[in-house]
């Protein structure tokens, strides 16, 4: 099983709303990563969890705050967005940061009103 | 810094053909190189993995090729279809263990 779930798969909020999202992976990799994706461009890396460890964060706003909570959970907790906040959200796992193949989810379309 | 680039951005041809999907990068001290596909709206489906020491991996109708020294990877597609027509990523695992992207190739595949 090489599949990584996400949920929602559309998400719109307003600017005052909390929202979160959800990845889950099951094949027994300990890196876990969120990218942002705007229309017609490559994923932009957010952040990577190593081990439930945050072991990078691309100077993302505040305002987007991970969550690791075991090892087949990755949470992305979302407060006071802005528009321009609007894109495709993916998660994104491998075996471990190094080396190994990473296997995305089918994204979160997240619009921002 | 590590730049990826792809080229074509659009390449359109019949079914049938082979075709060749290029990707280059400016620093070879890569861990590998990964090829995916994207169709519009969803994800990133993995089609391939090079690793830094292979040369080529081959999965299907697909075959991929490393060349660090020329800083070149090629996706070749044999006999495509119409189901190809996606848009094709390559990207980099860089000395950060982070992945860099290319902007893409949107293939179209006329029936």
């Amino acid at each position: 099983d090489t599949e990584v779930t996400q949920t929602p798969k559309h998400l719109v909020m307003g600017m005052t709303n909390k929202k979160s999202l959800k990845c889950e992976q099951h094949m027994g990799h300990r890196a876990m990563y969120w990218y942002k994706q705007k229309a017609k461009k490559p994923p932009e890396l957010m952040f990577v969890y190593s081990y439930e460890k945050l072991s990078i964060n691309e100077s993302v706003p505040s305002r987007f705050s991970p969550e690791c909570p075991n090892s087949s959970l990755l949470n992305l907790h979302l407060h006071a967005l802005q528009p321009e906040d609007s894109a495709l959200y993916l998660c994104a796992s491998s075996q471990r940061v190094s080396y190994n193949e990473q296997f995305f989810g089918p994204g979160t379309r997240l619009t921002v009103l | 810094k590590q730049e990826v680039t792809q080229i074509p951005a659009a390449l359109s041809v019949p079914e049938g053909e082979n075709l060749v999907l290029n990707c280059s990068f400016t620093d070879s001290a890569i861990y590998n190189l990964q090829w995916f596909r994207q169709d519009p709206g969803k994800g990133l489906t993995s089609l391939l993995l090079i690793q830094s020491s292979q040369r080529e991996q081959t999965s299907g109708r697909l075959n991929a090729s490393l060349d660090k020294s020329s800083g070149r990877s090629t996706l070749y597609i044999a006999a495509s279809q119409p189901g190809d027509s996606a848009t094709y990523l390559c990207a980099a695992l860089d000395s950060n263990y982070q992945l860099i992207w290319g902007a893409g190739t949107k293939l179209i595949i006329k029936p």
